[in-house]
């Protein structure tokens, strides 16, 4: 049973382009959720989705970011404009509903030259 | 808000010295605390969950307890291959289903 899967595990981006990160859940879990962790931070929560519903993105900056997990594919990370601040490991658990643990995947490490 | 601190940052044993992480925190009715494993450029991997004060969980050397201000992860005649950051999360009863995190704790076992 594969584990929660990212890609790009790398990316670099200058500054003012966009990053798309992709997040595709163990299998038979439904519940997606988005991290970022800063250097010398702690992960830090930013959303959560369900297929095709965003269920808490109380996290999420408000501008620049955006979130989605369609009925098909995978849950992208959608990141407009990347300014240097946005560099960080943004990681994607997901679980097979609620209130259970998360299994993270390995990351994607964006880096904003 | 919710809150979780860590200690110590960073802790240095030598092979088979025994030794306990603290987690604290501050929580609006707590719906699991979670410790997770860490290594360099990889993902958290998922430890223990418990639930309700007085639970413990253990696998290996590694053993978790908890009580209503703070859990510990107790590490027993631990090895090498146990360095990693340990992470403890929580998530609170407000509503919200993300986890909340500590910062970590760096261990470092040597030979």
């Amino acid at each position: 049973n594969a584990g929660v899967m990212q890609n790009p595990r790398h990316l670099v981006r200058r500054r003012g382009q966009e990053a798309r990160l992709r997040c595709s859940p163990m299998k038979g879990h439904s519940h997606v959720y988005w991290y970022r962790q800063l250097p010398e931070e702690g992960l830090k929560f930013m959303v959560y989705l369900q297929k095709e519903n965003i269920i808490d993105e109380s996290g999420m900056p408000k501008e620049r970011f955006s979130a989605e997990f369609p009925k098909e594919g995978p849950s992208i990370l959608r990141i407009q404009q990347v300014v240097r601040g946005d560099s960080a490991a943004y990681f994607c658990a997901s679980s097979p509903g609620t209130g259970g643990e998360q299994y993270f995947g390995p990351g994607t490490r964006l880096t904003v030259t | 808000e919710d809150q979780v601190t860590q200690s110590p940052e960073a802790l240095r044993l030598q092979e088979g010295e025994s030794s306990s992480l603290n987690c604290s925190y501050t929580v609006s009715g707590l719906r699991g605390l979670f410790w997770y494993r860490q290594d360099p450029g990889k993902g958290p991997e998922f430890l223990f969950t418990l639930y309700s004060a007085g639970e413990e969980k253990e696998k290996e050397r590694l053993k978790a307890t908890l009580t209503k201000k703070e859990s510990f992860l107790h590490i027993t005649a631990p090895k090498p291959e146990d360095s990693a950051t340990y992470l403890c999360a929580v998530r609170s009863g407000g509503g919200a289903d993300g986890l909340t995190f500590g910062k970590g704790t760096h261990l470092i076992i040597q030979p």
